[in-house]
This record gives structure tokens, C-alpha cells and sequence, in this order.
């Protein structure tokens, strides 16, 4: 079964400080994958996507990583910034066919407090 | 990245009722657009995917009657929620795609709820 888990479930750190979420997947095999900020009853926005033979991919203060062997991939955000309070989702795009439905993780919830 | 505006944000109507959410394509051409449905502390869950063009193809448990989904333009989507009933009550987010293979952008969301 596709699944992508996400750890921490929610995270709170102090403004300035730096961050890294988890995200483990079982899809396979994969097009691409995705994270994505949601704020607060907000749409997702894309932060990174990366295809499987990328490791690595920065946008800004948020870098994403991939391991595909291992199937895990991480968004490391540095310093903080009291504005990335948010949901953080990782989404996996099965490969090829007609199933093209993303799968979703249910995100970690991070908290950035003065 | 691309803009897709998704209107009205939050709507509020009775049991009964319908209500129509719009989502647009600002700057391109929206070959497929993506309904999707997100409970509080959950993944969004897809709905519906209409291709401009074509009845829209619905998710399993998805109610195709109860939720109309029409893409007459390459721009524009709407979902109608008819006969809303409280279990409706759910945040709406709607995503536009061009070509197969490119990303796909969201709208802000449309928070529904039905007293």
C-alpha cells in the first residue's frame, strides 16, 4: 500500500533556531516528490519538488533532501522565522499509468515561537 | 509560480441549500483541475478530477450528485454542493494543472460551513 508518514507530528522551536522534518514513503515506484507549506486555513503552497535521482533541492531557508534507496526525504528550515508557522506536508507522486493521484502525508505542525 | 484564485474563502448557508465555489486559473491555461476536501488535522483528500472538456471523473464515496463539478473553460471550475448538510461542513481546495507532468497549484481554500 502507497503510504508517506511524516515525523515529528508537531514541532515547536524558538525564532532563529533551525529544523528538520521526516518523511518516510512507501510509494514505489515514484514520480517525483513534494513538500508543501499550509498555513492556517490556507492552500499549500509548493516548497520543493525533486524527482528521484535528485538529492538535494534549496529554496531559500527550506532545503529538501531525498534518499530514494531508503525511501526518506527531509526539509530542513534555517533560522527560523516566526512566519513559518505552519503545516509542513511531504507528498509523493506515484510514477506513470493512469494512477496519477498524489499521496499525501498528514504533515507536521510547526510552531515558531518568539 | 502560477495563480489559481478559489472564491468565495469561507461561506456559510443553511441545511438545505447549495453552494457554489469557483476556482480560476489566472495566468494559464488549466487543463485539469483537482477538487480536494481537508477535515481538521488531516490530509487533503481528493474528490474529483475534471479534465476542460469532460465529466469529471469522481473518487470512490464521492457523490457525484451531491457534489456537481463543471469545467466548461480552461479557466474556470466550480463545485456545487447541493443540499448541504452539516457533515458538508469542511475546508474545499481546489488545484490547477496544464500539461500531464507539470505542477499543479492550489487555491486558498474555501471554508464551508452549513448551520
Amino acid at each position: 500500500k502507497n503510504q508517506v508518514e511524516q515525523s515529528p507530528q508537531s514541532l515547536i522551536i524558538l525564532e532563529g533556531k533551525n529544523c528538520t522534518l521526516q518523511c518516510n514513503y512507501t510509494v514505489s515506484p515514484f514520480s517525483n516528490l513534494r513538500w508543501y507549506k499550509q498555513d492556517t486555513g490556507r492552500g499549500p503552497v509548493s516548497l520543493t519538488i525533486m524527482t528521484f535521482s535528485e538529492n538535494t533541492k534549496s529554496n531559500g531557508r527550506y532545503t529538501a533532501t531525498l534518499d530514494a534507496d531508503t525511501k526518506q526525504s527531509s526539509l530542513h528550515i534555517t533560522a527560523s522565522q516566526l512566519s513559518d508557522s505552519a503545516s509542513y506536508i511531504c507528498v509523493v507522486s506515484p510514477n506513470a499509468g493512469n494512477n496519477r493521484k498524489l499521496i499525501w502525508g498528514l504533515g507536521t505542525s510547526l510552531a515558531v515561537n518568539p | 509560480g502560477a495563480v489559481v484564485s478559489q472564491h468565495p474563502s469561507r461561506v456559510i448557508c443553511k441545511s438545505g441549500t447549495s453552494v457554489k465555489i469557483e476556482c480560476r486559473s489566472l495566468d494559464f491555461q488549466a487543463t485539469t483541475m483537482f477538487w480536494y476536501r481537508q477535515f481538521p488535522k488531516k490530509s487533503l483528500m481528493l474528490m474529483a478530477t475534471s479534465n476542460e472538456g469532460s465529466k469529471a471523473t469522481y473518487e470512490q464515496g464521492v457523490e457525484k450528485d451531491k457534489f456537481l463539478i463543471n469545467h466548461a473553460s480552461l479557466t474556470l471550475s466550480t463545485l456545487t454542493v447541493t443540499s448541504a448538510h452539516p457533515e458538508d461542513s469542511s475546508f474545499y481546495i481546489c488545484s490547477a494543472r496544464g500539461q500531464v507532468d507539470t505542477e499543479a497549484f492550489f487555491g486558498q481554500g474555501t471554508r464551508l460551513t452549513v448551520v
